[in-house]
């Protein structure tokens, strides 16, 4: 259990450009969430996979923002033309399907918009 | 709404005492998770009650959960600069495969 590993860990980019993270869950686990924390607040939640279906995109996600996971392994999250606002920390979690399963967390990509 | 809502906000105690955190929560609910996060990492899974059970205890952690009132506490004992961190709750509905969370409390404690 190598945990779960996000990258980059930074990224600064210019209002504007489109930007993609990666997340690589713990192998075994079938379920995969994308989250987003802003400062002294909670993570909020953006999306959610089962294997490789997309079952859930929170209301948060405009459609600039745009998630797959291609073979039920790693997913990737893009945000295209991004703005200062979208400034945050990405978090990825991964879980089993059993109902009292706790997520996993990575440490998330800090995401800054200039 | 399935977010749980922590207080306090913050919380600072001196190194050795205990800390006590509240969460209370509005749906009926299958299990109740804590996680705590330190500064720029990812959260961590801490504890899990379920809806049948009233305490739960995991070394230094003592979880309560009380479903009549929609609330759960997480008491940290003797505690060490090392627990400084955001703590959160995650009430778990019945159903629902994802975790809503709160603002969390800022845990503070001074050496």
């Amino acid at each position: 259990d190598t945990g779960v590993s996000q990258n980059p860990r930074h990224k600064i980019t210019k209002r504007g450009q489109n930007v993609t993270f990666r997340c690589d869950p713990i192998s075994e686990h079938n379920r995969l969430y994308w989250y987003r924390q802003t400062l002294g607040q909670g993570p909020e939640f953006l999306t959610y996979f089962q294997n490789e279906a997309q079952l859930e995109k929170s209301r948060l996600l405009s459609d600039r923002f745009s998630a797959e996971r291609p073979k039920g392994s790693f997913s990737t999250l893009e945000i295209q033309r991004t703005e200062q606002g979208d400034s945050a920390m990405y978090l990825c979690a991964s879980s089993s399907s059993g109902e009292g399963s706790p997520l996993h967390f990575g440490n998330g990509t800090r995401l800054t918009v200039t | 709404s399935q977010q749980g809502e922590e207080d306090p906000q913050a919380l600072s105690i001196q190194e050795g005492e205990n800390a006590t955190m509240n969460c209370s929560y509005k749906t009926s609910i299958n299990n109740l998770q804590w996680y705590r996060q330190n500064s720029g990492r990812g959260l961590v899974h801490l504890i899990l009650i379920r809806s049948n059970e009233r305490e739960k205890h995991s070394g230094r952690l003592r979880v309560t959960l009380d479903t009549s009132k929609k609330s759960s506490s997480l008491l940290i004992t003797a505690s060490r600069a090392a627990d400084t961190a955001s703590y959160f709750c995650a009430p778990r509905m019945d159903s629902s495969y994802k975790l809503i969370f709160g603002s969390g409390t800022r845990l503070l404690v001074r050496p």
